[in-house]
């Protein structure tokens, strides 16, 4: 069964709201998960790295006030995506490691549409 | 600047051949690199991890090599299924993230 699970699947909104998307560790308590975007036949780029307890860390071009990031606990981290705009249509997925196997588990993904 | 790189054009075989896909970085030194199969509108699913200090390592039909001499992994899929056709993406550990090449798009048909 799934090791990661991401709510919702897919979203469509209007420019201008805030999108919140889950990203839940099922098997297993998951101190650090990090947050890839993948724009259509493109690569996934990592966006952040969220830390259980603390601030997330961002990659060099990511806004963190624009992609808001909270993991307030083991098995959930939160990314919600502020002001959205057209551009901020992409694939949204979240992965964390099982560290005793280094295997890392990816969310199902959630496909965000800005209108 | 830091590269990955795969094959961007697709990868046509006949079922039964065995497929080989390319993956060369520049100015990483990872120390391991995994090999993820993605299927449209899914997350990736992870395939095969290979430390800097295995040459080979093998998994039903998969194989995956690692020269870090040439910087470069191959991948192996051996008889070939139609099953199999997905895109394929490399990703290396940089400072403990993991960063994912292009991938390369195989199609097997029968």
């Amino acid at each position: 069964g799934a090791v990661v699970s991401q709510h919702p699947s897919w979203v469509i909104c209007k420019s201008g709201t805030s999108v919140k998307i889950e990203c839940r560790s099922l098997d297993f308590q998951a101190t650090t998960m990090f947050w890839y975007r993948q724009f259509p036949k493109q690569s996934l780029m990592l966006m952040a790295t969220s830390n259980e307890g603390s601030k997330a860390t961002y990659e060099q071009g990511v806004e963190k006030d624009k992609f808001l990031i909270n993991h307030a606990s083991l098995t959930l981290s939160t990314l919600t995506v502020t002001s959205a705009h057209p551009e901020d249509s992409s694939f949204y997925i979240c992965t964390t490691v099982r560290t005793s196997t280094d295997t890392q588990y990816f969310g199902p993904g959630t496909r965000l549409t800005v209108l | 600047s830091q590269k990955i790189e795969q094959n961007s054009e697709a990868l046509n075989i006949q079922e039964g051949k065995t497929a080989t896909l390319t993956c060369n970085y520049t100015n990483y030194s990872p120390a391991y690199l995994q090999w993820y199969r993605q299927d449209p509108g899914r997350g990736p699913v992870f395939l095969l991890l290979i430390r800097e200090n295995e040459k080979e390592k093998r998994k039903e039909r998969l194989k995956v090599t690692f020269d870090t001499t040439l910087k470069q992994s191959l991948f192996h899929i051996t008889a070939s299924q139609p099953a199999d056709s997905a895109t394929y993406l490399c990703a290396l550990e940089d400072t403990d993230k993991l960063i994912f090449g292009t991938g390369t798009r195989l199609q097997v048909f029968p």
